[in-house]
């Protein structure tokens, strides 16, 4: 049953202390994208990686990092100099990088919510 | 930059009702259209999707959107609305190439 996977699905956290978000896809798909979803506005970008090794910042980078050590984990750190971390965080993949071959959706995992206490 | 917007925040409607969510985005040259849905509870699932051709797409569940590129406009309708539609829909858009642009979002509420 290929797909998505996030954990954890809650996750609660002191303000101060880092937390990582894993994100797994058994699908293939070489490009991988981390959103933060807030109330009334839609999906920001928070980080992108097209490859293996490889990431670029998205809209909304400060506060967050990533690693791509393998095609199909997609880790996300949410640092203490995050300012508003509490959010539903959202982890995407599709085939390639922004339809670059010629269009293609992207395939969304379950979510976290974060609360940071 | 890309934007999309999309016309109600919040749209309630009684079953058998007939629906038309509004999107439009800024971008004059080609793209990529997308209606994803988000039932309460469910990930993000894609509804619909324009790549080229025709105009009018179909989807899952009955949906379908046209594109009117003069409009830069990707409005979804479903002619009649069933007390399981209930749920966040989200147009998206990108240009070749481009980040992915997500609408806000409208919330449909549909009472039995």
């Amino acid at each position: 049953d290929g797909g998505i996977t996030q954990s954890p699905k809650y996750l609660f956290r002191k303000e101060g202390q880092n937390v990582t978000l894993s994100c797994e896809q058994n699908l293939n798909h070489d490009a991988m994208y981390w959103y933060r979803q807030d109330p009334g506005q839609g999906l920001r970008l928070i980080y992108y990686s097209q490859i293996v090794n490889d990431f670029q910042k998205g809209d909304i980078a400060e506060g967050y990092s990533v690693s791509r050590e393998k095609k199909e984990s997609f880790p996300l750190t949410v640092t203490s100099a995050q300012k508003n971390p509490t959010a539903f965080y959202l982890c995407a993949s599709s085939i390639d990088l922004f339809g670059l071959a010629g269009g293609s959706e992207q395939f969304f995992g379950p979510g976290t919510r974060l609360t940071v206490l | 930059a890309q934007s999309v917007s999309q016309h109600n925040h919040h749209v309630i409607l009684s079953e058998a009702a007939s629906l038309e969510l509004g999107c439009n985005y800024s971008y004059g040259g080609t793209v990529n259209l997308f209606w994803y849905v988000q039932y309460p509870g469910q990930h993000l699932q894609l509804l619909l999707k324009y790549f080229s051709g025709d105009p009018l797409v179909k989807g899952i569940k009955g949906f379908e959107a046209e594109f009117i590129k003069s409009k830069f406009s990707f409005n979804l309708r479903k002619p009649s609305v069933q007390w399981s539609d209930t749920a966040e829909y989200f147009c998206a858009v990108n240009a070749h190439g481009q980040n992915f642009v997500f609408g806000p979002g409208t919330r449909l509420s549909v009472l039995p």
